[in-house]
């Protein structure tokens, strides 16, 4: 069965305190991981696609990394704006996108 | 240049109505997709429209449920009968093509009373 894990649930760190987010996923013929941010209230905003093992990409803070198992999304000295749910999706076969139930993260000031 | 727009951003109604949920989709998108996020949930995918193609309608959760895509541009998503347990956020997405990355809108917050 096609799905994606992701952990943990919620995550507080302390401003400055890195950290990684996992993003898990047995999907068929894998052909893009995406991460989102999703703030409350809003939709999610698109952050970084993924095609192949070994792929890293960086914006700001965040770095994403793949493997043929699992994503990281690396978070480099946070600040209390990078307070969100991040969501990871993998593309499928087809149309199919699964999303992942996201990791609540909150820095701390 | 403009995102995917939603309307409304909120919705309250009665058990029983029928609502029209409304989807501007990025100009250009040949892909449009619809998701429920209930409180706590991950999105739930509920269908998938890509150029003149047939609706997936896989996701729909009953036959209250419906979506139209006209002139392969604006989508409207009616829930008939509408029941407590629809009360959510719709989100809709756009993409250039069914395997590329998704732009979400800003969703409809729909509270069924």
């Amino acid at each position: 069965e096609d799905q994606v894990t992701q952990s943990p649930e919620a995550l507080r760190l302390q401003e400055g305190e890195s950290s990684s987010l996992n993003c898990s996923y047995t999907v068929s013929g894998l052909r893009g991981l995406f991460w989102y941010r999703q703030d409350p209230g809003k939709g999610p905003e698109f952050l970084f696609t993924l095609y192949s093992a070994g792929e890293e990409k960086e914006k700001e803070r965040l770095k994403a990394t793949l493997t043929k198992k699992e994503s990281f999304l690396h978070i480099t000295a946070p600040k209390p704006e990078d307070s969100a749910t991040y969501l990871c999706a993998g593309g499928g076969t087809g149309n199919q996108f699964y999303f992942g139930t996201g990791t609540s993260l909150t820095v701390i000031p | 240049g403009a995102g995917v727009s939603q309307s409304p951003s909120n919705k309250v109604t009665e058990k029983g109505k029928d609502v029209e949920l409304r989807c501007d989709p990025i100009s250009g998108h040949t892909a449009l997709y619809w998701y429920r996020q209930s409180l706590g949930q991950g999105l739930e995918f509920l269908i998938y429209f890509q150029g003149n193609s047939a609706p997936d309608k896989s996701g729909l959760p009953s036959d209250r449920f419906s979506a139209e895509r006209t002139g392969g541009s604006v989508s409207t998503l009616t829930i008939q009968r509408t029941q407590q347990e629809d009360s959510a956020v719709y989100l809709c997405a756009s993409s250039l093509s069914g395997t590329d990355t998704q732009y979400f809108g800003p969703g409809t917050r729909l509270t069924v009373l």
